[in-house]
């Protein structure tokens, strides 16, 4: 069964605290990994997506990787701004719907 | 602005009513979506379209109906059927290419639904 699992749950950093967020997969045929920004009461933004193992995207403090069992999330230096719920998921090569996890709440504390 | 626009923002209804959620995309997509968000949980698709006149069921459409009768528009019914209705309703649109459905989904604000 195609799943994604995210962890941790939920991650409270102080600004310029570097960390990752991860997001494991199991997929038959991986298509693609997206990743997404959620914030409190809106509709998520896309942010990433990423193809095939060794691939690697970046915008401002953040970047993102994949390998074949799961991708991360690195950020750098964060700011309360980053404060926002990350959102994964992953499309498979035999059903073009997305699988969603259920998301890492980050909060960045000035 | 191009974007994707959900109303109401906030609805409440009583139990055995059906209520309808607008989704309305000038983005010019092809591919629609309805998806429910409930706290601790993935997304979870209802319904999707490719195509105007026609759609397809998702993982829980139970309870659910849609439409597609113009490109720009994918309103979502959520009817007395629905045993658990209360929940977050996110719409999304994406580009189709060569008749797949691309994973850069643009969503709309959400529509919070509360069962009274």
């Amino acid at each position: 069964e195609d799943q994604v699992t995210q962890s941790p749950e939920a991650l409270r950093l102080q600004e310029g605290e570097s960390s990752s967020l991860n997001c494991s997969y199991t997929v038959s045929g991986l298509r693609g990994l997206f990743w997404y920004r959620q914030d409190p009461g809106k509709g998520p933004e896309f942010l990433f997506t990423l193809y095939s193992a060794g691939e690697e995207k970046e915008k401002e403090r953040l970047k993102a990787t994949l390998t074949k069992k799961e991708s991360f999330l690195h950020i750098t230096a964060p700011k309360p701004e980053d404060s926002a719920t990350y959102l994964c998921a992953v499309q498979a090569r035999s059903n073009y719907q997305l699988i969603w996890g259920a998301g890492t709440k980050l909060i960045i504390k000035p | 602005d191009g974007g994707i626009t959900q109303s109401p923002k906030y609805l409440f209804r009583k139990e055995g009513q059906n209520v309808t959620l607008s989704c309305e995309q000038n983005l010019n997509h092809d591919a629609m979506y309805w998806y429910r968000q409930d706290p601790g949980q993935g997304l979870r698709l209802i319904y999707y379209s490719q195509i105007v006149n026609d759609f397809q069921k998702g993982d829980i459409a139970e309870g659910y109906s849609v439409s597609r009768e113009k490109k720009e528009s994918f309103p979502l019914t959520v009817t007395s059927a629905q045993k658990n209705p209360t929940a977050f309703y996110l719409c999304a649109s994406s580009i189709v290419l060569r008749r797949t459905n691309t994973g850069e989904l643009f969503f709309g604000e959400g529509s919070r639904l509360t069962v009274l």
